[in-house]
């Protein structure tokens, strides 16, 4: 089956520092993807779309300064978290469509981030 | 008020039991997902549905696109089906997610 790959799977960071976690299609072509957040004991929040080849789509309330995308292929796409401060803790998940499939997601395994 | 909600919040089962989880949108979308995410947090996709009923070993999801509701199904429960289970519309709302508790 399709498989989705994040690295890392967890990272600890100091307050300003900045992350950047890869989101990778193994087995196939994903024109596009999805990043979300995930708090504890909460359910998952997109943050964004991502577009090969075109700038990503945020959500509202989701800073795109701070959570820079980018996909400039159709196999990965990267979140970077700049200048992450504590509250920026959170686990973060990435899914993809495959390219001319209108439907299902893949979903990768996750990467917690911990900002110390 | 959540796009997507589903019901119960939490379940506990003995192994064996057939388990139902609920899930209601508000929203017209034109197809569903059901997702399982296991303690570690990862998440796999179990089903995409827009019509009527779908199988998958011991898992069956169906749902109805008039009354806006879905239902994901698990005979012959089992311990190892404990997770986190989630529906989500096409506009990528998530629920709330359903706590399930399979115990031996």
């Amino acid at each position: 089956g399709a498989v989705v790959s994040q690295h890392p799977s967890w990272v600890i960071c100091k307050s300003g520092t900045s992350v950047k976690i890869e989101c990778r299609s193994l087995d196939f072509q994903a024109t596009t993807m999805f990043w979300y957040r995930q708090f504890p004991k909460q359910s998952l929040m997109l943050m964004a779309t991502s577009n090969e080849g075109s700038k990503a789509t945020y959500e509202q309330g989701v800073e795109k300064d701070k959570f820079l995308i980018n996909h400039a292929s159709l196999t990965l796409s990267t979140l970077t978290v700049t200048s992450a401060h504590p509250e920026d803790s959170s686990f973060y998940i990435c899914s993809a469509r495959r390219t001319g499939n209108t439907g299902e997601l893949f979903f990768g395994e996750g990467s917690r981030l911990t900002v110390l | 008020k959540n796009e997507v909600e589903q019901s119960p919040q939490n379940l506990t089962a003995q192994e064996g039991e057939f388990i139902t989880i609920n899930c209601s949108y508000s929203v017209g979308i034109s197809a569903l997902h059901w997702l399982q995410q296991h303690p570690g947090g990862g998440i796999v996709s179990l089903f995409m549905l827009s019509s009527g009923k779908k199988k998958h070993g011991r898992l069956i999801a169906t749902i109805n696109i008039q009354e806006k509701h879905s239902s994901l199904h698990i005979t012959a429960s089992h311990p190892r089906d404990s997770a986190v289970y989630i529906c989500s519309g096409s506009r990528l709302t998530f629920g709330e997610g359903t706590q399930l508790t399979v115990n031996p």
